[in-house]
């Protein structure tokens, strides 16, 4: 059975930073490409970040480019997200999900979703 | 970017229903199409890929059709678990979108 457990979120004041962490079991972890989507309160879903199953690929959206790093241990099964110069409008519940295929951008379909873990930006 | 639309944004329906709601892509995005269905508090869930593809474990009556710019999902027959709020999500570049959402609830 897939399964994705979120750790990480909390309260940061903007400006700051935060490490997400994503364990994953169930599947071979490498094989896979892997995703961040984001849903700020009350509000859809935003996809964020993807990264190829070994992780030499990497593919942001423009609203987190060059503040937000997505990284991958194969060794570990664990997927990451740095999120620096944070925002008030970074709000959000973070969703991992796994992507179909091995190499994805945001050209995959998310067939496995995690329960989420929220990060509020806020002073 | 691809902008993705959806209507209605609500929908008010009964059990034994037949739903459809449809999606919308600014411009062709081919068949690459999904759908989530998505319940307060939880994580969505795939339910359609490919436009058309049902994911392993999903119920028939669950049904997805459309191929360019213009996308529906069927439920052919509505059930009290299926009240919930649907994403479609177009996955033709690198930069996917989601579509605002249509929340089904009960009439």
């Amino acid at each position: 059975e897939v399964q994705l457990l979120e750790s990480g979120g909390g309260l940061v004041q903007p400006g700051g930073s935060l490490r997400l962490s994503c364990a994953a079991s169930g599947f071979t972890f490498s094989s896979y490409a892997m995703s961040w989507v984001r849903q700020a309160p009350g509000k859809g879903l935003e996809w964020v970040s993807a990264i190829s199953g070994s992780g030499g690929s990497t593919y942001y959206a423009d609203s987190v480019k060059g503040r937000f790093t997505i990284s991958r241990d194969n060794s570990k099964n664990t997927l990451y997200l740095q999120m620096n110069s944070l925002r008030a409008e970074d709000t959000a519940v973070y969703y991992c999900a796994k992507n179909p295929e091995s190499y994805c951008g945001g050209d995959c379909y998310l067939d496995y979703w995690g329960q989420g873990t929220l990060v509020t930006v806020s002073s | 970017d691809i902008q993705m639309t959806q209507s209605p944004s609500t929908l008010s329906a009964s059990v034994g229903d037949r739903v459809t709601i449809t999606c919308r892509a600014s411009q062709s995005i081919s068949s690459w199409l999904a759908w989530y269905q998505q319940k307060p508090g939880k994580a969505p869930k795939l339910l359609i890929y490919k436009a058309s593809s049902l994911e392993s474990g999903v119920p028939s009556r669950f049904s997805g059709s459309g191929s360019g710019t213009e996308f529906t999902l069927t439920i052919s027959s509505l059930q009290p678990d299926d009240f919930a709020t649907y994403y479609c999500q177009q996955y033709n570049s690198y930069s996917a979108t989601f579509g605002p959402g249509t929340k089904v609830d009960i009439k």
